[in-house]
This record gives C-alpha cells, structure tokens and sequence, in this order.
C-alpha cells in the first residue's frame, strides 16, 4: 500500500542549527514526492517537489531535499534554521490521483 | 497571487446541525479537494472534484458530502454534525489535468468545534 511516514512527531533545534526532517515512503513506481509547511493559524505552502531527474532538490525559504531510491527517502534539510521556521511540516507522496500525506513534524525553533 | 479562501476561519455548531463550509478559488482550476486535519493523523481526504457537478470520495467521506455547482467554488456539507467531526478542514485546488503530481494550493483552513 501506499503511505508515507514522518517518524519524528516533535523536533527542537537551536536557531543557527542545521535541520534534518525525515520522510519515508511506500510506492510501487517512481514517486512524486512534496514537503509542504505549515504556519500557526495557515494553510499549507509548497516547499519543494521531486518528480524526476536530479535527486537533490532546492526549494524556497533555503530548503532542500535529497531522494534516496535505495532508502525509499526524501529528507528535508536546511542549514541554517531561523526562528521563523518554526511550523508543522508535512511530507506527501503521490498516489493513484490524490496526495498521501505524513502525519507532519512540529519543528520548534529556540532562540 | 493565488487564492484559495475558506468562508469562515473559526465556526462552532452543535450537535445534528447542517453545516456548510465554502471555498473558493480564483485559479480557474478544475480540481479542488477536502481535507480534515487532525493531531498525529496529517491530513485526511474527504472528497474531490474534478470538474463542476462531479465529485469523488477520497479516504474519509463518510458523513460528509459535497455541492460542485460552480468551477470556483467547492462546498462541504454535514448533514447532521456529530462531535467526533471537530476538526480542521482545509480545501485545495489544483491546475487542470487528472494528474496528481500538480501542486495544490490550500486555503487558512477552517476550524470546527461541534458541541
């Protein structure tokens, strides 16, 4: 079956520190893969998205995210967090016509 | 800028009321998609539409419908609102094309509490 897992529910990270958010994901064929965020009180806003080609992907506000086949992947990083990043993060994949999405991290950011 | 607008962004109802939530998009996309959104449970597709009067259920329509009258405009209905669809309901819209690897974009989000 199809599902993505974002195995850390709560993350707490220094601002200045780099940031790693974990994505797993289950698909039969090549996977679309996004990681939205959430801001207190927002909608979701796209970050980033994997559809082919280059497996590092650059995405806004300094994000990136790397596809890893062989680990069925697609971490998000950024190194260097502002205190404004602190938000709910979601990972999605893609599946038969609709989205699939992890259960999200909460990033917290101390300043 | 794209916009995707919820009618309301808090709304509290009762027990066994009708509840309408409304979104609106001024993309001129065709798709547009209802979700719930829960602690330690993501966000959950409710139903989807791809064009004006066509609908899908997604994971989770039980107790729920929805009215696509108009291109811009999808609205969620609750027949009779139970507490256990306290929630938040977010709506989205994407470009044209049955292809789900188009980005969506969603509205603030509509927070429900059903006492």
């Amino acid at each position: 079956a199809q599902s993505v897992t974002q195995p850390d529910i709560h993350i707490t990270v220094s601002e200045g520190a780099s940031l790693e958010l974990r994505c797993n994901y289950s698909y039969g064929a090549t996977p679309y893969l996004f990681w939205y965020v959430q801001s207190p009180g927002q909608g979701l806003q796209l970050l980033l998205k994997y559809f082919s080609g280059d497996t590092l992907v650059q995405g806004i506000k300094g994000f990136e995210a790397e596809f890893k086949r062989s680990q069925s992947s697609f971490n998000l990083r950024k190194p260097s967090v502002h205190w404004s990043d602190a938000a709910e993060y979601f990972c999605a994949v893609v599946g038969t016509y609709k989205y699939i999405f992890g259960t999200g991290t909460r990033l917290k950011v101390l300043a | 800028d794209v916009k995707v607008t919820q009618s309301s962004r808090y709304l509290v109802k009762r027990t066994g009321e009708k509840v309408f939530l409304e979104c609106v998009q001024d993309m001129d996309h065709e798709n547009m998609f209802w979700y719930r959104q829960d602690p330690g449970l993501g966000l959950r597709l409710i139903y989807f539409s791809y064009d004006v009067k066509m609908k899908e259920k997604g994971d989770i329509p039980e107790g729920y419908s929805v009215s696509r009258e108009k291109k811009e405009r999808f609205s969620l209905i609750l027949e009779s609102a139970s507490t256990n669809q306290t929630s938040m309901y977010l709506c989205a819209s994407s470009s044209p094309g049955r292809e789900a690897n188009n980005e969506q974009f969603f509205g603030p989000g509509t927070r429900l509490t059903v006492l």
